[in-house]
């Protein structure tokens, strides 16, 4: 069964702690994705990366987010020090993009939230 | 700045009737366009590609496109309850990019 696997699910933290939040693509796949949603906002890209490496990251913020794709099974999205705004529902997708087709398929999300 | 543009509804469907869905898109430089479904709490959920003008139908879904007006619509035939949901239209410049997203459209199909 092939899915995006994303952990924790749901996570609770106090302002300025920091949150890591972890990414397992679908096997095969080399482009991972990090998106967050909000109510206001709706579905936002954060960040990308193509056989690891990362493509884009210009719809994150840079003094607080970070992400990473330590190997091929991993990607990490990192706030540090989290902040109220933060609150979100954070999804992961994978894809393997070839030419115009990219198809992207989504884990089930990290819901956060920051008091 | 690339924006795709939805009717927030929501949209009111008797079951059995064709539910169709609208959006727009800013970029004329987007090759790939995405629905996905997405019950409440739950994360999308892709249901049709389409990349090229003209129609695509996969079971009860069509998926159409008119580059020219870029426009993309999404028809769902036969709409029953377990259909009711928000519809996110994306599109994609292509290759290994991320997706615009809509803010989506709210559907409820009424038994």
């Amino acid at each position: 069964d092939a899915r995006v696997t994303q952990t924790p699910r749901h996570k609770v933290t106090e302002m300025g702690q920091e949150v890591t939040m972890r990414c397992q693509p679908i096997l095969g796949h080399n482009t991972v994705f990090w998106y967050r949603q909000t109510m206001m906002q709706g579905l936002e890209l954060l960040a990308y990366f193509r056989n690891r490496a990362p493509l884009d990251d210009s719809g994150m913020p840079k003094d607080r987010f970070s992400a990473e794709m330590p190997d091929a099974t991993l990607a990490t999205l990192k706030i540090q020090p989290s902040e109220p705004r933060d609150s979100a529902v954070y999804f992961c997708a994978s894809g393997t993009p070839l030419g115009p087709y990219n198809e992207q398929f989504f884990g089930p999300g990290t819901r956060l939230t920051v008091l | 700045q690339k924006e795709v543009e939805q009717n927030s509804g929501p949209l009111s469907v008797p079951e059995g009737a064709i539910a169709s869905l609208n959006c727009t898109y800013s970029d004329r430089g987007s090759q790939s366009f995405f629905w996905y479904r997405q019950y409440s709490g739950k994360s999308p959920e892709l249901i049709m590609s389409i990349y090229s003008n003209g129609d695509k139908e996969d079971g009860r879904f069509t998926a159409q496109l008119n580059k020219a007006s870029q426009y993309v619509s999404l028809l769902i035939r036969d709409s029953q309850p377990s259909d009711s949901a928000t519809y996110l239209c994306a599109a994609s410049g292509g290759g290994a990019d991320g997706l615009t997203f809509g803010k989506g459209t709210h559907l409820i199909i009424q038994p």
